[in-house]
């Protein structure tokens, strides 16, 4: 069974911080990773891709990925309120769920940052 | 441009009767997917479409839900006979194609049955 586990949270941090969200995959063939974020009865929207290992940067989000230890992260510089909410990290690869290229979503971690 | 498009954003219907819900693809996407989300929960694969491909029903949870997917653009999902714990939000995105790229999500049916 192809899983991907995220801690479901809450994480709090306060406003300014740097918040670290952390994913592990158990498929070492996952190619592609995405981060998504879910505010409180919407629906998940894409704010980071990221394909290969290192870093990658687009203005406070930062996701990190290692192949090697089957690891994804996504850091949030200066944390902000209206940063609060969900945020799933999905995998996709061959094979997953018996359907080519399908993500598999962990179940999310739920971020609050207070004022 | 426009985005994943979903009707009804609410539905509320009785137990035991049918209900259809519409997705609208981005517009170019070949792959389209269902999900259902329960409150406070993750979200569940139901079924995806990719082209004129065969969809992967392999999510699907009982055959009172089926999907079809007309001209490779616009998608009904149908929960025959609904029964209480189908009320859920269920979510639409769609992809250029399967392999590797992101899915972009609608805003989703919100469905309660009584």
């Amino acid at each position: 069974q192809k899983e991907v586990e995220q801690n479901s949270g809450p994480l709090s941090v306060p406003e300014g911080a740097i918040a670290s969200l952390n994913c592990t995959y158990s498929d070492r063939g996952s190619q592609s990773f995405f981060w998504y974020r879910q505010y409180s009865g919407k629906s998940p929207e894409l704010i980071m891709s990221i394909y290969s290992n290192g870093d990658k940067e687009d203005g406070r989000f930062t996701a990190q990925l290692n192949k090697a230890s089957q690891y994804v992260s996504l850091l949030i510089r200066d944390s902000q309120p209206s940063d609060s909410a969900t945020y799933l990290c999905a995998v996709s690869g061959l094979d997953y769920g018996g359907s080519q290229g399908n993500l598999i979503f962990g179940k999310g971690t739920k971020l609050s940052v207070k004022p | 441009g426009a985005g994943v498009s979903q009707s009804p954003s609410n539905k509320v219907t009785e137990k035991g009767k049918d209900v259809e819900l519409r997705c609208d693809p981005i517009s170019g996407h070949t792959a389209l997917y269902w999900y259902r989300q329960s409150l406070g929960q993750g979200l569940e694969f139901l079924i995806y479409f990719q082209g004129n491909s065969a969809p992967d029903k392999s999510g699907l949870p009982s055959d009172r839900f089926s999907a079809e997917r007309t001209g490779g653009s616009v998608s009904t999902l149908t929960i025959q006979r609904t029964q209480q714990e189908d009320s859920a939000v269920y979510l639409c995105a769609s992809s250029t194609r399967t392999v590797n790229q992101p899915q972009h999500f609608g805003d989703g049916t919100r469905l309660s049955i009584l």
